[in-house]
């Protein structure tokens, strides 16, 4: 199985700033990497595909980053709508694995 | 507008069965594969399975296999799961997911709203 790892596991920043996760597969998935963003009490929400493809609707200060077995996920000026739980998941091997995710809040 | 309308869920005493149900809407249901994804309480998310366009591939993870049946009818645009032998592990919340594309490795676009398993004597 891929194992996915993120980094850091919470963060804490002002609003305006930028803000930066990371994500390590255990092995080479391509750009077969996607990014969810999950609201206290609600379901995950895609935000990013393919590695660095935005979905659609989704603001652009969201974005990503990587390919092979190192991405980024950054929000360009974090807003206080964006508190929430990130998580990146591959795609490209059976079983599909999620990192355990970033929990984001405000300063 | 896509929709994914789960329904089931509930609690369920340790090796009980239950069957869990999303009502699809606003795409072409029989074109995309379909998966579960549960979160226990507290935790992340977990993949469980997956289920081919036409049905005819299904794919589940280790951790359910031979006790979970990921099936589709896509006469009724509807996906089910039918989660037999069930653990105190087992107790998450349950996410139907749409596949974003034709091919089922590909990405989760759309979740369901989430239903609640919980298996306790």
């Amino acid at each position: 199985d891929i194992q996915m790892t993120q980094s850091p596991s919470s963060l804490s920043a002002s609003v305006g700033d930028r803000v930066t996760i990371t994500c390590q597969a255990s092995q080479d998935i391509s750009n077969y990497l996607s990014w969810h963003q999950q609201k206290p009490g609600k379901a995950p929400k895609l935000l990013i595909y393919d590695a660095s493809n935005l979905e659609t609707g989704v603001p652009s200060r969201f974005s990503g980053s990587g390919s092979g077995t190192d991405f980024t996920f950054t929000i360009s000026s974090l807003q206080p709508e964006d508190i929430a739980t990130y998580y990146c998941q591959q795609y490209d091997n059976l079983p599909f694995t999620f990192g355990p995710g970033t929990k984001v809040d405000i300063k | 507008e896509v929709q994914l309308l789960q329904s089931g869920g509930g609690l369920v005493q340790p090796a009980g069965s239950l069957r869990l149900s999303c009502a699809a809407s606003g795409f072409t249901f029989s074109s995309y594969p379909m998966n579960w994804v549960r979160q226990a309480p507290g935790k992340g998310l977990e993949w469980v399975s997956t289920i081919s366009g036409s049905g005819g591939r299904t794919y589940c993870a280790d951790s359910v296999k031979g006790r979970f049946t990921i099936s589709r009818d896509n006469s009724r645009n509807t996906l089910y799961v039918q989660m037999n032998s069930l653990r105190a592990e087992d107790t998450a919340v349950y996410y139907c997911v749409k596949t974003g594309a034709m091919a089922t490795m590909s990405q989760f676009d759309y979740w369901g709203q989430g239903t609640l398993v919980t298996v306790s004597s």
